[in-house]
């Protein structure tokens, strides 16, 4: 069973500071990882894809990547209460199905 | 900005009764996939479209559920008789290449009385 692991939470984090979210996975086959974002009650909304090891940053964000340790993070720096959501970190494999972590809730106080 | 659009966006139904989810994804996206998230849990992969083909389903995607592109625009999922446990937000996403990254429409909310 491919899995994909993610700490529920809440994860507070005062506003300003650098928020550090984490994901293990199952499946040493994974090729494509990616962090969306979903307020509650709307769809996820993508943030970060990475597809190699390494660090990857766009703005605010940056993911990190550990395909040895089947690892992957998503760092966001001088949070904003707007940031207050739910991580998702999604996985494909071999046959791109994306394989869904349960998510990080995330609350970024003021 | 180019975006996913789903219809209904929200929806009740009896249970035993059909209906259709629809979707019309990004244009120049070739792949297209729906996902279902039950209240508080996972989101979950039912089923990815490619070349007017189911390319990968889940377990979930048994026989009572099925999907189609009627035309050039639309993307539909079809559930022929609804369960309780078929109430679900239900996403469709759609992307640009096999593996790459996927674009989430706002979702319809299914209840099924």
């Amino acid at each position: 069973q491919k899995e994909v692991e993610q700490n529920s939470g809440p994860l507070s984090v005062p506003e300003g500071a650098i928020a550090s979210l984490n994901c293990t996975y199952s499946d040493r086959g994974s090729q494509s990882f990616f962090w969306y974002r979903q307020y509650s009650g709307k769809s996820p909304e993508l943030i970060m894809s990475i597809y190699s090891n390494g660090d990857k940053e766009d703005g605010r964000f940056t993911a990190q990547l550990n395909k040895a340790s089947q690892y992957v993070s998503l760092l966001i720096r001088d949070s904003q209460p707007s940031d207050s959501a739910t991580y998702l970190c999604a996985v494909s494999g071999s046959n791109y199905q994306l394989i869904w972590g349960a998510g990080t809730k995330l609350i970024i106080k003021p | 900005e180019p975006e996913v659009t789903q219809t209904p966006s929200h929806q009740v139904t009896q249970m035993g009764q059909e209906v259709i989810l629809r979707c019309v994804p990004i244009s120049n996206h070739l792949y297209f996939y729906w996902y279902r998230q039950i209240l508080g849990q996972k989101v979950e992969f039912l089923v990815s479209f490619y070349n007017n083909e189911i390319s990968e389903k889940s377990e979930i995607f048994d026989d009572q559920f099925s999907v189609e592109r009627p035309d050039g625009s639309n993307f539909t999922l079809k559930i022929r008789s609804t369960k309780l446990e078929d109430s679900a937000m239900y996403f469709c996403a759609s992307s640009e290449a096999e593996g790459s990254e996927q674009y989430f429409g706002p979702g319809t909310r299914l209840t099924v009385t």
